[in-house]
């Protein structure tokens, strides 16, 4: 199973443009990556997800480079409702389902 | 479209007393989770079901948690006998019958053994 690497934390102001990377050395070729934000007492959502180049939503932007070990989450002009723990996931393809694996993740945290 | 219910919220028990949490996944989502989530780490996968079989368990304490799935839609989890460190919050999850599909979580059932 592929494992990532996030930062522990990143601080940042509110209009201000938010990119959170993420490393995945040992992603396989059938992996996809799975971004997701956490906000206290609730469960994860889902953000966006990708294979490879760029995807975007009406919420993030996920860049993906061509060796596919990185990748980063963009976040435009984060408000104070974007303080959360963001986790960065690589999928991996099991018979019957998909197998998250959540690390630690990112704490983000938007100030005034 | 209804999300991923769980119940209970909260709940609170002596050590060495029985637990069990409920969840109903989202109408047609084939797959399900659970996930133990202790306080400032992230999930960690206890057990996946498609449709009502087991696929992956490999993560849970066999000798004291157990998971069912009956007729493919609600499932529960249990604890027995149940331990200081099981005080977490139990996430519940499920997603549409594909891999690398996103999955929907439940807002958690939060433990507290004593």
């Amino acid at each position: 199973l592929a494992k990532t690497t996030q930062p522990i934390s990143m601080d940042s102001y509110e209009g201000q443009e938010v990119n959170i990377t993420c490393s995945h050395n040992n992603i396989a070729t059938n992996d996809y990556i799975t971004w997701y934000q956490q906000f206290p007492s609730q469960g994860p959502r889902f953000i966006i997800q990708g294979y490879k180049t760029k995807v975007t939503n009406e919420v993030a932007s996920l860049f993906i480079p061509a060796d596919r070990k990185s990748s980063t989450l963009s976040l435009p002009r984060v408000s104070l409702s974007d303080t959360a723990v963001y986790y960065c996931l690589v999928g991996d393809t099991h018979t019957g389902g998909f197998k998250t694996i959540f690390g630690a993740g990112t704490r983000l945290f938007v100030k005034a | 479209e209804a999300g991923v219910a769980q119940s209970p919220r909260y709940k609170i028990i002596e050590k060495r007393q029985s637990v069990a949490f409920w969840c109903n996944p989202i109408s047609g989502h084939a797959t399900l989770y659970w996930y133990q989530q202790i306080l400032g780490q992230g999930p960690k996968l206890l057990i996946q079901f498609q449709n009502n079989g087991v696929v992956d368990d490999s993560q849970l304490p066999k000798d004291r948690f157990s998971a069912e799935r009956l007729k493919g839609v609600d499932s529960t989890l249990k604890i027995q006998p149940a331990k200081l460190e099981d005080s977490a919050v139990y996430l519940c999850a499920s997603s549409p019958t594909s891999v690398n599909t996103e999955a929907f979580f439940g807002q958690g059932t939060r433990l507290t053994v004593v």
